[in-house]
């Protein structure tokens, strides 16, 4: 059965920072790929989406994410994290179904 | 820009009364979903739709049923509301096949069960 496990539940980062959010996968065959950012209060939203092909793809507000088959992981990464970036962060997988299945989230918090 | 509303965005209800939560989307989407969200679990999948006249149970349906009697409109039932369910609801359409897959959320519904 497909899975995703954030294994960070909270990240902590300085503003002008690089960051990477942890995803691992598990999924049997190519999976499709997917990270939403939840603002408080708000629903969720697309960041970006991976599905087969180039494995580094690029999302909104400098956002991108890497595929690796070979470590079943979809990590996000951003250059320089802005304050307005103070969010928690879904990891998802697409089921064989067209249903996503969600991880349980990292809450990202932005130091000055 | 697609748009799902739902409504209401915060409910109180009493322990055993019956409880309707409305989703609309104008995207034109063919599948429609029910999420609950709780600390420590993330989003999980209660019930989802495929098109009018069409329910699925997703991982958690105890407790719910869904209708979805048209194109833009799909409903949560719960029959008789406990506080376990208490929590925030999410409604989602979508079209997930292939390349052009995506799905958007609406904004939530609060709903606490006393």
């Amino acid at each position: 059965a497909q899975s995703v496990t954030q294994p960070d539940a909270r990240v902590t980062v300085s503003e002008g920072a690089s960051l990477q959010l942890r995803c691992k996968y598990s999924y049997f065959g190519t999976p499709y790929l997917f990270w939403y950012v939840q603002y408080p209060r708000q629903g969720l939203q697309l960041l970006l989406k991976y599905y087969p092909g180039d494995p580094v793809v690029q999302g909104v507000n400098g956002f991108e994410a890497e595929f690796s088959k070979s470590n079943s992981s979809f990590h996000l990464r951003k250059a320089s994290v802005h304050w307005s970036d103070w969010a928690v962060y879904f990891c998802a997988v697409l089921s064989n179904y067209n249903v996503l299945y969600f991880g349980s989230g990292t809450k990202l918090t932005v130091e000055p | 820009e697609a748009a799902v509303t739902q409504s209401p965005r915060n409910k109180v209800a009493v322990t055993g009364g019956k409880v309707t939560l409305s989703c609309n989307q104008t995207n034109n989407h063919n599948n429609m979903y029910w999420y609950r969200q709780d600390t420590g679990h993330g989003l999980r999948l209660i019930h989802y739709s495929y098109g009018a006249g069409s329910t699925e149970k997703g991982d958690i349906p105890d407790g719910y049923k869904a209708s979805r009697p048209s194109q833009e409109n799909f409903s949560l039932i719960l029959e008789l509301a406990t506080p376990s369910q208490t929590s925030v609801y999410f409604c989602a359409s979508g079209d997930l096949g292939g390349r052009m897959a995506e799905q958007f959320f609406g904004p939530g519904t609060r709903l606490t069960v006393l």
